[in-house]
């Protein structure tokens, strides 16, 4: 049991460049998010997923595209970076969406945009 | 969006003393959570606190649930060397599809010998 496993663990981009970042979980959790975390101001939801086939925007989604296809996976796309894109995400996965669960974060990816 | 509030943004203290930070927000939340990072690592659910009014303890933490639902405490006792890190708080609503977090701006907590 890996928990929720992240990669890479740190890329560098071009401006302009598109990548996807990996997110997966091996405990058969229906809720998955990914969240940014920038100096001094907290995790910020990006997008989110109730289950298989189903997502949604969180706070912060432009520039941003997830897709649900199984269970177990939910990358995140960056189409077109930007500089404004650096920061470490973090993709987190619960258990169900009624009431509380603990959500479960990955190690995080740093990406730099240059 | 909702915003919280984490006070203070940054602590050095002596191994032994306590410890006492806060988030205040200006909306309601159902769910109060306290995390800690550690360098290099995602957060780790320290407490989780369900119903305004709550203290509850977990080892040398405790936290409580503020009465009227828009605040909440972390406070450590006797630090330790390890409690180094970025302590967040988070407030949890219920949208009708999903669960959302909302998290603080985070205290960073240096632990001096």
């Amino acid at each position: 049991n890996a928990g929720v496993t992240q990669t890479p663990k740190f890329q560098v981009l071009k401006t302009g460049q598109s990548m996807t970042l990996q997110c997966a979980q091996d405990m058969n959790h229906e809720y998955m998010s990914w969240y940014r975390q920038d100096p001094g101001m907290g995790l910020r939801l990006i997008h989110y997923s109730v289950g298989a086939g189903i997502t949604d925007q969180g706070e912060v989604p432009n520039g941003y595209n997830v897709s649900r296809s199984t269970t177990e996976d939910f990358p995140l796309r960056l189409l077109s970076a930007a500089p404004s894109q650096t920061s470490v995400y973090f993709c987190a996965s619960t258990l169900s969406t009624s009431g509380y669960n603990e959500q479960f974060f990955g190690p995080g990816t740093r990406l730099t945009v240059l | 969006g909702q915003q919280l509030n984490q006070s203070p943004q940054s602590m050095f203290i002596q191994e032994g003393e306590d410890v006492s930070m806060n988030c205040t927000s200006s909306s309601i939340f159902n769910t109060w959570l306290w995390y800690k990072q550690d360098p290099g690592e995602g957060p780790v659910l320290l407490i989780a606190l369900y119903k305004a009014g709550e203290l509850t303890s977990n080892g040398r933490l405790t936290a409580q649930f503020g009465i009227t639902r828009k605040d909440s405490f972390l406070n450590i006792s006797a630090s330790i060397p390890s409690d180094v890190g970025i302590y967040f708080c988070a407030g949890l609503t219920n949208t009708g599809t999903a669960s959302k977090l909302t998290f603080g701006t985070g205290t960073r907590l240096q632990v001096t010998l």
